[in-house]
């Protein structure tokens, strides 16, 4: 079945730092791909996506190109703030349609100033 | 200004008593999701409806109910609660296609003493 799979966290980061969150999944053809981001104490909500193989998601300086040869979705950033200090979930819709949506585990990042 | 409105944002109810998490929307939205959000996990779906059509996830357990009376809300009813169901509710809504984006609320918190 569909599944997705994120490093596991957490990641402790300098303020400046790079970022880099990975994440693989299996899917039946070329599904569209999301990054969600949760503050503490909020719900989630859309980092990035893309929709089809190839396609780079960009967003507050957060980057990831769709690769479906190796089947990922890493997210990087050039230069982290403490304020990306949050837990990033990886998505992907289950097949049957409406949007349902399966999430990775969930990475979470701390940066320091 | 929000979108997709959660109340109460805490909820306390005691073992086996009822309780009832509400959710609405101002996005005019035609799919409405409910999810549990244990603590340092992924949200789990439990169930969608495409407007009045209601939708179980296989292994969401019968003690959880819904409803959408409207399109603007949909309530989650737990009818027992135990000290497992302790966990973020989220709420989320989208158009339904899966390019499309998921609007979460801010959570109720549950707790059961």
């Amino acid at each position: 079945g569909d599944s997705v799979t994120q490093m596991e966290g957490p990641v402790t980061l300098s303020e400046e730092a790079f970022l880099t969150i990975n994440c693989t999944y299996t899917a039946t053809g070329y599904p569209s791909l999301f990054w969600y981001v949760q503050y503490p104490g909020e719900g989630l909500q859309l980092l990035l996506k893309a929709t089809k193989a190839d396609d780079k998601g960009s967003n507050k300086g957060f980057e990831a190109t769709y690769r479906k040869e190796t089947t990922s979705f890493h997210l990087e950033k050039g230069s982290v703030q403490v304020s990306d200090s949050a837990v990033y979930f990886c998505a992907l819709p289950l097949s049957g349609g409406y949007n349902k949506l399966i999430f990775g585990a969930g990475t979470r990042l701390a940066v320091h100033p | 200004d929000a979108m997709v409105i959660q109340n109460p944002r805490y909820q306390v109810t005691q073992f086996g008593k009822p309780v009832t998490l509400s959710c609405s929307q101002t996005l005019n939205h035609n799919v409405m999701y409910w999810y549990q959000q244990k603590s340092s996990q992924a949200p789990k779906l439990l169930f969608h409806y495409y407007d009045k059509d209601f939708n179980n996830e296989a292994d969401t357990p019968d003690n959880f109910q819904s409803r959408r009376p409207n399109t603007s809300f949909c309530f989650l009813d737990i009818r027992s609660p135990g000290l497992g169901d302790a966990a973020m509710y989220l709420c989320a809504t989208s158009r339904g296609g899966d390019t499309d984006t998921q609007y979460f609320g801010p959570g109720t918190r549950l707790t059961v003493l």
